[in-house]
């Protein structure tokens, strides 16, 4: 079965510090793929990005950057100099290659960064 | 290009009432999911379709429970009777199914309180 762990409930910060936030997933797949999502208080769910399971490759974009390693089953996300505009709860989600396609999510990180 | 719209955005009912929640993917997508937000379970898949047919409705609750996807442009979650324990964010998402596991984007959601 698939479990995706965000084991941080909430972090505070003060803007312009850089912040992670932690991802470990679990799955018996070869292919999976990874996401990303940021719920802003309005409440609507936007992507942020998704890896799949044979591009270990970090990306970055703009303020944020993403770190993933298979060794340890971790998809971290960091941004850097955090600004008021990005306090959100972030989820982290995987899929598997094949067969269901539903997103396993997990149970999110609430983000606060004071001004 | 408009994104994925969801009406109502807000729905207060009664216990015992029938509740219609309405999605309409983005143009060209082919693949449609309904997922439900709590405090206590997250978010987790209700029912998908692909290509307008339920593939996966292994998340539905109970038979109160009923989705339909009639056409490419227009899907309904019907809730008869609802009961005060269906309180939660109802997210409708859509994706382009190429073969794999594709990006879903979601609606703005429906708040549905059951009194």
């Amino acid at each position: 079965a698939q479990k995706v762990t965000q084991a941080q409930t909430e972090i505070s910060v003060v803007e312009k510090e850089d912040v992670t936030l932690d991802c470990v997933y679990e799955t018996r797949d070869t292919t999976y793929y990874l996401f990303w999502y940021k719920q802003p208080p309005s409440g609507e769910l936007v992507f942020l990005i998704r890896r799949n399971s044979f591009d270990e490759q970090n990306e970055i974009s703009g303020r944020y950057s993403w770190n993933f390693q298979k060794s340890t089953s971790s998809f971290n996300f960091t941004i850097t100099a955090s600004q008021v505009v990005d306090s959100a709860v972030y989820f982290c989600a995987l899929s598997e290659g094949a067969g269901r396609r539903a997103l396993t999510f997990g149970s999110g990180t609430r983000l606060q960064v004071q001004p | 290009d408009a994104g994925v719209i969801q009406s109502p955005r807000h729905e207060v009912t009664e216990m015992g009432q029938e509740v219609t929640l309405r999605c309409k993917p983005i143009s060209g997508h082919n693949s449609l999911f309904w997922y439900r937000q709590t405090m206590m379970r997250g978010l987790e898949l209700l029912i998908y379709f692909n290509n307008n047919v339920p593939i996966d409705d292994s998340g539905m609750p109970e038979d109160r429970f009923s989705a339909k996807m009639p056409n490419a442009s227009f899907s309904t979650l019907k809730i008869q009777p609802s009961e005060p324990r269906d309180s939660a964010v109802y997210f409708c998402a859509s994706s382009l199914n190429r073969g794999g596991t594709d990006t879903q984007y979601f609606g703005p959601g429906t708040r549905l309180t059951v009194l």
